[in-house]
């Protein structure tokens, strides 16, 4: 299986401040990478998809980057509603899909 | 828009058969356009894929779960189950089912509202 990384594994930030999340596969994935936002007691929702396409409906603060192995997902402008835990997913093996360990983003 | 929801027992015993259904609405569980998912999230931890099915075409599990795993389809009811043979307490978990579309990379656009599974006697 492609093992996912992502770091750190929790942060501290402010309402207005721009957060990077860091995702690294332990092989290439192209650009076969997706990244989710988790609330508590709540299912994962798709935010971008094959590294950098922003899903419709989210905001344009969210924006993702990256290819082969080591991709970022940036919050530019924290917002109340962003403190979440975040996962990044790939999909180059799409018969063995695996998640990185998240990224709780937690207010300072 | 398409809309899921996971139903079944939230406790289950250890060696016995966890059996769970999602339901799904706003789209024919036979569309050419999805995969049926089913991911889980044991407590405090992250998200582990379970398998898919792409119906009447295939399926495909996780190489760590296949030798337990079957998921079907039941076009009567436009839902799709997850059976976890001879669990243990390392199967409780938070179970979802998830579409992802059917062309290009798979993504989970959709989700299930998720359903604790506890493992225990």
């Amino acid at each position: 299986d492609i093992q996912m990384t992502q770091s750190p594994s929790s942060l501290s930030a402010s309402v207005g401040d721009r957060v990077t999340i860091t995702c690294r596969a332990s092989q290439y994935v192209s650009s076969y990478l997706n990244w989710y936002q988790q609330k508590p007691g709540k299912a994962p929702h798709l935010l971008i998809k094959s590294a950098s396409s922003l899903r419709s409906g989210v905001p344009s603060r969210f924006s993702g980057s990256g290819s082969g192995t080591d991709f970022t997902l940036t919050i530019s402008g924290l917002q109340p509603e962003d403190f979440a835990t975040y996962y990044c997913q790939q999909s180059y093996t799409p018969h063995a899909l695996t998640f990185g360990g998240g990224t709780k983003v937690e207010i300072k | 828009q398409v809309q899921l929801q996971v139903s079944g027992p939230g406790l289950v015993k250890p060696s016995q058969t966890l059996s769970l259904t999602c339901p799904v609405s706003g789209v024919s569980i036979t569309s050419d356009y999805y995969y049926w998912n089913w991911i889980r999230q044991s407590p405090g931890k992250g998200l582990e894929w379970i398998g898919y099915t792409y119906y009447s075409r295939a399926t495909y599990y996780s190489p760590s779960l296949k030798s337990r795993v079957d998921i079907s389809v039941d076009t009567s009811k436009n839902q799709f189950s997850l059976h976890l043979d001879s669990v243990t307490a390392a199967d409780t978990a938070v179970y979802y089912c998830a579409s992802a579309p059917a062309a290009g990379p798979v993504a989970f656009d959709y989700w299930g509202q998720g359903i604790l599974v506890t493992v225990s006697s």
